[in-house]
């Protein structure tokens, strides 16, 4: 079936620090590809999302690329800031159904 | 303008008790669920509805029941509480389903004791 892996959180980096969060799955056929923020206390809000396959999804300075080759999507950001605190979701759907397989989240902290 | 709205946001109740959790979205979206995120922020679909009619049901007890009286509303209610469906409950909404985005809800923890 289909699968979502993202990286054991959680991860901690300073303020202005690179942030790479991994990402690979498992679909048939071709998935729809995102990736979801929670920040503290709040529901999930989709940060960026690729539909199809060497797409790049970008938004807030964050960006990601549908790699069908590896199935990665893997999250990054130049310089994150203390704001970008939260849990990260990837996610996929393989656009047969309305149903969206979520990754287990990583917490990301950022410390000033 | 709150796009997602549940209600409560903080429930807790004895073991045994039927409690219901409401959800609306103002947005004018066909597609709503309702989603259960455990202690280690596991994410889970449980159920979608599509203009009230249910579309998914993920291997939930039947204990769990959503009811949509419109479009716009998917109340989820629950029966005979168990403490392992402590967790926080998101509901959501799409004008369509996947790929289209998802808006979530702010969340609702419930705590049974």
């Amino acid at each position: 079936g289909n699968s979502v892996t993202q990286m054991e959180g959680p991860v901690t980096l300073s303020e202005e620090a690179f942030l790479t969060i991994n990402c690979t799955y498992t679909a048939t056929g071709y998935p729809s590809l995102f990736w979801y923020v929670q920040y503290p206390g709040e529901g999930l809000q989709l940060l960026l999302k690729a539909t199809k396959a060497d797409d790049k999804g970008s938004n807030k300075g964050f960006e990601a690329t549908y790699r069908k080759e590896t199935t990665s999507f893997h999250l990054e950001k130049g310089s994150v800031q203390v704001s970008d605190s939260a849990v990260y979701f990837c996610a996929l759907s393989d656009n047969r159904d309305d149903k969206i397989i979520f990754g287990k989240g990583t917490r990301l902290h950022i410390l000033p | 303008d709150t796009a997602v709205s549940q209600t409560p946001k903080y429930l807790v109740t004895q073991m045994g008790n039927d409690k219901s959790i409401k959800c609306e979205q103002n947005l004018g979206h066909d597609t709503m669920y309702w989603y259960k995120q455990d202690s280690k922020k596991f994410l889970k679909i449980m159920f979608s509805y599509n203009n009230k009619e249910l579309i998914i049901n993920e291997t939930v007890p039947n204990r769990f029941s959503p009811k949509s009286p419109d479009k716009a509303h998917l109340n989820l209610h629950i029966n005979s509480l168990e403490l392992g469906d402590s967790a926080v409950y998101f509901c959501a909404s799409s004008q369509v389903g996947p790929p289209d985005t998802q808006y979530f809800g702010p969340g609702t923890r419930l705590t049974v004791l």
